[in-house]
């Protein structure tokens, strides 16, 4: 069955520092998709990126950046130069291709950027 | 583009009452996802809808919750009677395409209280 770990519940920085969020997963499918989401204090999920099981580049969006890895099952996520307004809680999801193609979200992460 | 609506944003009830959410996705969005968000915790899908037929509701609680999409647009949650552990957000997706897995777009949720 499809699982995800975010080992970290909650991280704190202080401004300009860079952050890594960790994210496990368990799959039984060759085929699946990783995603990240955001969740600020106003509560609504804002997407962030996309990945499928076959494209194993890092990718880099300003700031973020992630980092795949099948052979550890990764998939994290780095914050670079952190601001008070990346401070949410972050969801790292798992969507199999060929078991129905439901989500199973991680439990999140708490990031607080401090000034 | 207007995003995924919800209404109503709060709701308080007590338990063994009856409570109704209401989402409108995304126009045009084929996929339509109803999660149930408990406080410190990731979502977690109650049901998955693909134009007006049920994918995936292998998670929803069948003898309080049910759920329709009429005309595969509009949807409805429905809980009776609500228990006092059904307290959370609860939280209306919807996603483009069927042919593959994409991101979900995610509406602002209604956080339920059940006292």
């Amino acid at each position: 069955a499809q699982k995800v770990t975010q080992a970290q519940t909650e991280i704190s920085v202080v401004e300009k520092e860079d952050v890594t969020l960790d994210c496990v997963y368990e799959t039984r499918d060759t085929t699946y998709y990783l995603f990240w989401y955001k969740q600020p204090p106003s509560g609504e999920l804002v997407f962030l990126i996309r990945r499928n099981s076959f494209d194993e580049q890092n990718e880099i969006s300003g700031r973020y950046s992630w980092n795949f890895q099948k052979s550890t099952s990764s998939f994290n996520f780095t914050i670079t130069a952190s601001q008070v307004v990346d401070s949410a809680v972050y969801f790292c999801a798992l969507s199999e291709a060929n078991y129905g193609q439901n989500f199973v979200f991680g439990p999140g992460t708490r990031l607080s950027v401090l000034p | 583009e207007a995003g995924v609506a919800q209404s109503p944003r709060y709701k308080i009830i007590e338990k063994r009452q009856s409570v109704a959410f209401w989402c409108n996705p995304i126009s045009g969005h084929a996929t339509l996802y109803w999660y149930q968000q408990i406080l410190g915790q990731g979502p977690k899908l109650l049901i998955q809808f693909q134009n007006n037929g049920v994918v995936d509701d292998s998670q929803l609680p069948k003898d309080r919750f049910s759920a329709e999409r009429l005309k595969g647009v509009d949807s409805t949650l429905k809980i009776q009677p609500a228990k006092l552990e059904d307290s959370a957000v609860y939280l209306c997706a919807s996603s483009p395409r069927v042919s593959e897995v994409n991101e979900q777009f995610f509406g602002p949720g209604t956080r339920l209280t059940v006292l």
